[in-house]
């Protein structure tokens, strides 16, 4: 069966303290790795997409990762307003008939 | 450019009463999916649309519905309400179907008392 588990559920960093977000997933084929940030009430927001094993993206204090069995998303000396949950969702299945799994979110808190 | 708007974005309905969600996906994006999502199960995969037909399906019920039309904007639909189906209901676009980028919308919040 298809899954994607993300850890820590959640995290609590003072400003400043680096860590990682795990995503790690078991799925029949990856066809793509995707990271989005939920705010309280608010819809997921688009961050990363990843494709292949190696690959690399960065966007200000956050880098995602990816590896043949897990997707890493690293934030360098976060700030208060990086606080929200993160959410993977890894893309599986054939042509157009894909299907998008989430994992169920790292809740991150970054004290001042 | 505008994102996906989706409304309402809170409505209280009675058990037994159906409910209808409308989505307007990003302008120039044919693919609309549909996601509930709760504190206990996270975001699950309800349907997907492109170019007015269901591509993809997720394990719910068939009291779970929805359409796209020409303009590709959606609704989904939801008869007999149950006190579980209270979640956030998220409506994402993305230029084609499966496997290109999804962008979500601020979301419906549905409470079923």
């Amino acid at each position: 069966e298809d899954q994607v588990t993300q850890s820590p559920e959640a995290l609590r960093l003072q400003e400043g303290e680096s860590s990682s977000l795990n995503c790690s997933y078991t799925v029949s084929g990856l066809r793509g790795l995707f990271w989005y940030r939920q705010d309280p009430g608010k819809g997921p927001e688009f961050l990363f997409t990843l494709y292949s094993a190696g690959e690399e993206k960065e966007k200000e204090r956050l880098k995602a990762t990816l590896t043949k069995k897990e997707s890493f998303l690293h934030i360098t000396a976060p700030k208060p307003e990086d606080s929200a949950t993160y959410l993977c969702a890894v893309l599986t299945g054939s042509g157009n008939t894909g299907k998008l799994i989430f994992g169920q979110g790292t809740t991150l808190q970054v004290k001042p | 450019k505008a994102g996906v708007t989706q409304t309402p974005r809170y409505l209280i309905k009675t058990r037994g009463q159906q409910v209808t969600l409308s989505c307007s996906p990003i302008s120039g994006h044919r693919s609309v999916s549909w996601y509930q999502q709760t504190p206990g199960q996270g975001l699950q995969f309800l349907f997907e649309y492109f170019s007015e037909t269901q591509r993809n399906k997720g394990n719910f019920p068939g009291r779970f519905s929805g359409r796209q039309f020409s303009n590709s904007r959606s609704e989904m639909n939801v008869s007999t309400l149950e006190l579980g189906d209270s979640a956030l209901y998220l409506c994402a676009s993305s230029l084609g179907p499966s496997g290109n980028t999804i962008y979500f919308g601020e979301g419906s919040w549905l409470t079923v008392v």
